[in-house]
């Protein structure tokens, strides 16, 4: 079945540097990639996501690139601060109703 | 305001006390889900649904059961729950099919003893 896996596990970047964080995909149909932010305590929030006809997408600080061919795709956060401090997910859709997530990131901002 | 929810948010049960989590939106979405969030394994989806009384399973159904009788409702039923299913869950609800946004509920932590 499907299985997506993400790297690193735990992140530790200084305020104002880019954090990088890399998911792979097994099923190639996966069609859909969406990115989510869990802060402690609190419920997952998508916070980009990206589609198999693109090749990379950006809002303000964050972007997601996707290489189909290899099937990894990478989410960057540009200029941290210490509210990006959370738990990052990765996911993959087959464009049908199974979502895939990956096990997720734990990123530290240092301020 | 559009939002999803689920109650209880805590609950401490004991083996084989039969369960029920609800979960409701109002944002008339036709797709609704449940996962499970465990450390070090991220969300994986339970059960899902397309639409009423259209369900399927997800990659971990066992010991689980779902009913969606009405569109904004898709209750999550534990029939003999077991330690092994303490856990925190969440219920999602889509637009038409999971390859949309999907806005997340509260959560629910429960704990079988």
């Amino acid at each position: 079945g499907e299985n997506v896996e993400q790297h690193p596990s735990t992140l530790s970047v200084q305020e104002g540097d880019s954090a990088v964080i890399k998911c792979t995909y097994s099923d190639s149909a996966s069609n859909y990639f969406p990115w989510y932010k869990q802060e402690l305590g609190k419920r997952p929030q998508l916070i980009i996501d990206i589609r198999s006809n693109v090749g990379e997408k950006k809002d303000q600080r964050i972007a997601v690139t996707l290489n189909k061919t290899a099937k990894h795709f990478s989410l960057h956060i540009t200029e941290t601060q210490p509210e990006d401090s959370a738990v990052y997910f990765c996911a993959a859709n087959t464009g049908g109703f199974k979502t895939i997530f990956g096990a997720g990131t734990r990123l530290f901002v240092k301020a | 305001e559009a939002q999803v929810t689920q109650n209880p948010r805590y609950l401490i049960t004991v083996t084989g006390k039969k369960l029920t989590v609800t979960c409701s939106q109002n944002m008339n979405h036709e797709y609704m889900s449940w996962y499970r969030q465990d450390p070090g394994l991220g969300l994986r989806q339970i059960y899902y649904s397309m639409n009423v009384e259209v369900t399927d399973k997800g990659d971990v159904p066992e010991g689980y059961k779902v009913s969606r009788k009405e569109k904004r409702n898709f209750p999550l039923i534990l029939e003999s729950p077991s330690p092994n299913q303490t856990s925190l869950y969440f219920c999602a609800s889509s637009w038409s099919t999971g390859d949309n946004e999907q806005f997340f509920g509260p959560g629910t932590r429960l704990t079988v003893l």
